[in-house]
Parts: C-alpha cells; sequence; structure tokens
C-alpha cells in the first residue's frame, strides 16, 4: 500500500514568496518520522527537515517548516522568501519500523 | 550534518561486466545502510537494507545474486551490479543512519551507470 503521497508533480513560484508543497501519508503505526529531502538536478538528496510523530510542535529550520497536522495525516513542507537555489524536486518520506517510504516528488520551480 | 561519500560518481561499462560502487560514512558510524535506485524523472525505489555484519534485506523483486550487497564495516558498504546489461542503467544512491529506528538518513552523492 501507498505510505506517502504527493499530488503536485510540478510547482511554480515567484522568487520571495512563499510556497507550500503537499504531503499526506497513510498508517496505522503510532511510531513514525517524516521527511522532506531536496534533489537538485546533480542528483544528491539533501536532508532539509523532521518530523516526529510524537513531537508536539511543527519542526521548522531556517526557510523550511513542516505544517504537520496529525489527524489529517499530512505534513506539507513550507518554503518562505524562495531563492532561486530552491528550484530542484522535493521529495517526502516517511520511516516506519526501519523502511523508507518515498512520495513521488513535487518539482519545484522559482521564477526571477 | 552527517557525511556520506559514494564511488564511483559515474561509471561507464560494457555489457556483462560487474560494477561495484562504495558507499561511506565519514564522521559517523552507520549501523545501518540503504541502496536506492532512480529512473529519470522517478522517486526512489528501494533495493536493500543492510546491517553491518548481517546480510542484506532484498525488497521484493530485487534480484540478489545480480545485486551483491556487503557491509563489512560500520563506516562502508558496497553494491556490486553482477552482469551488468543495459537495463542496469539507473541513478543508485546510498545512505547511511546511525541507527535502527527513526533515524534521519544520510544520502550519498548517487552514482550514475550506464551499461553499453
Amino acid at each position: 500500500a501507498q505510505k506517502i503521497t504527493q499530488t503536485q508533480p510540478g510547482m511554480f513560484v515567484q522568487e520571495k514568496e512563499a510556497v507550500t508543497l503537499d504531503c499526506t501519508y497513510d498508517t496505522s503505526d503510532p511510531s513514525y518520522g517524516l521527511f522532506w529531502y531536496k534533489q537538485p538536478s546533480s542528483g544528491e538528496m539533501i536532508f532539509l527537515i523532521y518530523q516526529g510523530s510524537y513531537d508536539q510542535q511543527n519542526a521548522t529550520e531556517g526557510r523550511y517548516s513542516l505544517n504537520f497536522q496529525k489527524a489529517r495525516k499530512s505534513a506539507n513542507l513550507v518554503i518562505s522568501a524562495s531563492q532561486l537555489g530552491d528550484s530542484a524536486m522535493y521529495f517526502c518520506a516517511i520511516t516506519v519500523g526501519n523502511q523508507f517510504y518515498f512520495g513521488t516528488g513535487t518539482s519545484l520551480t522559482v521564477i526571477p | 550534518g552527517a557525511v556520506v561519500s559514494q564511488h564511483p560518481s559515474r561509471v561507464i561499462c560494457k555489457s556483462g561486466t560487474s560494477v561495484k560502487i562504495e558507499c561511506r560514512s565519514l564522521d559517523f558510524q552507520a549501523t545501518t545502510m540503504f541502496w536506492y535506485r532512480q529512473f529519470p524523472k522517478q522517486s526512489l525505489m528501494l533495493m536493500a537494507t543492510s546491517n553491518e555484519g548481517s546480510k542484506a534485506t532484498y525488497e521484493q523483486g530485487v534480484e540478489k545474486d545480480k545485486f551483491l550487497i556487503n557491509h563489512a564495516s560500520l563506516t562502508l558498504s558496497t553494491l556490486t551490479v553482477t552482469s551488468a546489461h543495459p537495463e542496469d542503467s539507473s541513478f543508485y544512491i546510498c545512505s547511511a543512519s546511525r541507527d535502527r529506528g527513526l533515524e534521519t538518513q544520510y544520502f550519498g552523492p548517487g552514482t550514475r551507470l550506464l551499461v553499453l
């Protein structure tokens, strides 16, 4: 069964604007972790942010914040003040047990 | 952040030959390492999970005899693509984590394999 769903194959945002990348997940395990990774054209997977299922507060890392809505099983990534270098593929992932499940990714293009 | 290296970054080989890809955790001991495969414009597909000192656990549909994984130490895992064929051409990425639980995975830069 698919664990992670990213419904936006491609997104565009104006430079300096904020953008939200959607991610929903499905698991019956009460203990899990949610991640966002960035993959530029070079191929490297860059860790952005982590949210644990028991964390009470939304995770933030600089310009990245994770909008964690547990009841809705969503973990959207918000990028504030977009920069040209933010153009890349973004993958949402969930870890349950010792398994990592990746979403299909969202291609973000920042427009100057 | 933790650093994971991969070598080589690119490799071109002839059909029928074997290719070895190394994955190293440079500044931490990786209890668990993962190997992924990624086709163009697609997500990462987990191939196998390897724990130091034990046999790798392969995902369904991944041939164990074709994709040999060795995790000989806490800082090194290798993936050997045996008797490579053109359909094995892909982007292979490894990742490492410190623990077997809900630990962040740190990814290597990937290896682009082209089999002629």
